[in-house]
C-alpha cells in the first residue's frame, strides 16, 4: 500500500520560499502522477500542480509563475517550491498520487499546515 | 476556468436516508475528468468516484454517481454514520483542475 508523508517548515515568512517534500513508501515512485494540493482553513481544496515520473509537469495557472514541482527518484521523493509567499498561501498542503491520472488522486498524505507570517 | 457549483451547501439527513448531491459546471466538461471526494474533519480528501461514475477501489456500493455535460450527481443510497462528511466534486479541463465549494452532509 502506497503511503505519502509531507515534511517541511510549518512557518514561512512573507516573500520567502515555501519548500515541502513528500516521501513515498510502500511502492516505487515510478509510473505514477504525483500532485500537490492545498486547502486554506475552512475552504475547499485547491490544485497546485503535478509531475509525472517521465518528468512532465503542469501547474495551476494562478500559481504557475511561483511554483516548481520536482522529483528525486533516488530518494523516492517529490517536492514543492512556492516562491514569494503571502498570507494568502497559508493552508494545509497535501501531497497525493495516482497511477493512472493527473486529475484525481487515490493516495494522499495526511497534510501539513504551513502558516505564512512574520 | 470552469467553475463548479455544488448544492445544497448543507444536507441534514438521518442515518438510513438517501442523499443526493449536485455538482453543476459553468460549461460542459468531459465526464472522463469529473471526480468526487469525501473529506472528514482533520483528514485528507478521499477519492470516491472518478470518470463521473466509476467507484474507486474499496469504496462502498452505497455510493453511486452519474451525469454528463454540466450536471453531475453523487448519490448515497443509505447513509451510514461514517458517511457524514463534506463532499467535493473536482474537474479537469484543458486549463486547470478545479474543485466545487463542497456539500456538508450532517446528521439531522
Amino acid at each position: 500500500q502506497v503511503q505519502l508523508q509531507e515534511s517541511g517548515p510549518g512557518l514561512v515568512r512573507p516573500s520567502e520560499t515555501l519548500s515541502l517534500t513528500c516521501t513515498v513508501s510502500g511502492g516505487s515512485i515510478s509510473n505514477y502522477y504525483w500532485s500537490w494540493f492545498r486547502q486554506p482553513p475552512g475552504q475547499g481544496p485547491e490544485w497546485i500542480g503535478y509531475i509525472h515520473y517521465s518528468g512532465s509537469t503542469n501547474y495551476n495557472p494562478s500559481l504557475k509563475s511561483r511554483v516548481t514541482v520536482s522529483l528525486d527518484t533516488s530518494k523516492n521523493q517529490f517536492s514543492l517550491r512556492l516562491n514569494y509567499v503571502t498570507a494568502a498561501d497559508t493552508a494545509v498542503y497535501y501531497c497525493a498520487g495516482d497511477r493512472n491520472s493527473n486529475v484525481w488522486a487515490y493516495y494522499w498524505g495526511q497534510g501539513t499546515l504551513v502558516t505564512v507570517s512574520s | 476556468e470552469v467553475v463548479l457549483t455544488q448544492s445544497p451547501g448543507t444536507l441534514s439527513l438521518s442515518p438510513g436516508e438517501r442523499a443526493t448531491l449536485s455538482c453543476r459546471a459553468s460549461q460542459s466538461i468531459s465526464s472522463s475528468y469529473l471526480a468526487w471526494y469525501q473529506q472528514k474533519p482533520g483528514q485528507a480528501p478521499s477519492l470516491l468516484i472518478y470518470s463521473a461514475s466509476r467507484r474507486a477501489d474499496g469504496v462502498s456500493d452505497r455510493f453511486s454517481a452519474s451525469g454528463s455535460g454540466t450536471e453531475f450527481t453523487l448519490t448515497i443510497s443509505r447513509l451510514e454514520p461514517e458517511d457524514f462528511a463534506v463532499y467535493y466534486c473536482q474537474q479537469y479541463d484543458s486549463y486547470s483542475v478545479t474543485f466545487g465549494g463542497g456539500t456538508k452532509v450532517e446528521i439531522k
